[in-house]
């Protein structure tokens, strides 16, 4: 069963600073890599996703991810974050294939600072 | 062309009360996933749903909670006897026939308070 590892529980940065949200994942198949990020009181919106191809994903907002399979990793960057990226950013995995459920991450919250 | 639709927003039960929790999936949509939110834990999945068959309910409890997407009408996550842990955020999402790699597209989610 795979199974999904966001290390940080927040990140607090300065505005237009960079940022990088890590994510690991374990899986004994091929995935599919998810990022959404959920603003407050709404449901959680993709941000990015990995099916094939090109390890560096770009996805909405200036965000982008690079998937690493030697190190099961789908870590998410943006080299410049605004105010309005607060949030709180969930990694997904499922299995290739078949039919399964998609597992998410526990959430990493995203503080930017003035 | 709306989106997935949750209802009601916000539900308040007592101890011992049945919640039952409806999600329209976006049209088109025929893959139904119900996640629990509580604070510090991220979504849990709870179950995945098409129409009129359950795929996997690997994560719902074994009693109280039960699940359908019927042929017609929205998806329904019912909880019988609801107890203070129930209290949560309920998040449905949904995904159109081409599978796991088709994203999903949540609703706005019901906020369960049990009292």
């Amino acid at each position: 069963a795979q199974s999904v590892t966001q290390l940080d529980s927040q990140v607090p940065v300065f505005e237009e600073a960079p940022v990088e949200l890590r994510c690991n994942y374990s899986s004994s198949v091929s995935v599919y890599l998810f990022w959404y990020v959920q603003y407050p009181n709404q449901g959680l919106q993709l941000l990015l996703k990995y099916l094939s191809g090109s390890t560096l994903v770009k996805g909405i907002n200036g965000f982008e991810a690079e998937f690493n399979k030697s190190q099961t990793s789908f870590h998410l960057r943006k080299p410049s974050v605004h105010i309005s990226d607060t949030a709180e950013y969930f990694c997904a995995v499922s299995d290739q294939g078949r039919d399964d459920k998609i597992i998410f991450g526990k959430g990493t919250r995203l503080h930017i600072l003035p | 062309n709306a989106g997935v639709m949750q209802n009601p927003r916000h539900l308040v039960r007592r101890r011992g009360q049945e919640a039952r929790l409806r999600c329209s999936p976006m049209k088109g949509h025929s893959h139904v996933y119900w996640y629990r939110q509580l604070p510090e834990e991220g979504l849990k999945f709870m179950v995945y749903l098409q129409k009129e068959n359950i795929i996997d309910e690997s994560g719902m409890p074994k009693e109280r909670f039960s699940a359908e997407f019927p042929k017609e009408g929205p998806s329904i996550l019912r909880i019988q006897q609801v107890v203070r842990g129930d209290s949560a955020a309920y998040f449905c999402a949904s995904s159109p026939p081409g599978g796991k790699n088709s994203p999903l597209h949540f609703g706005n989610g019901t906020r369960l308070t049990v009292t």
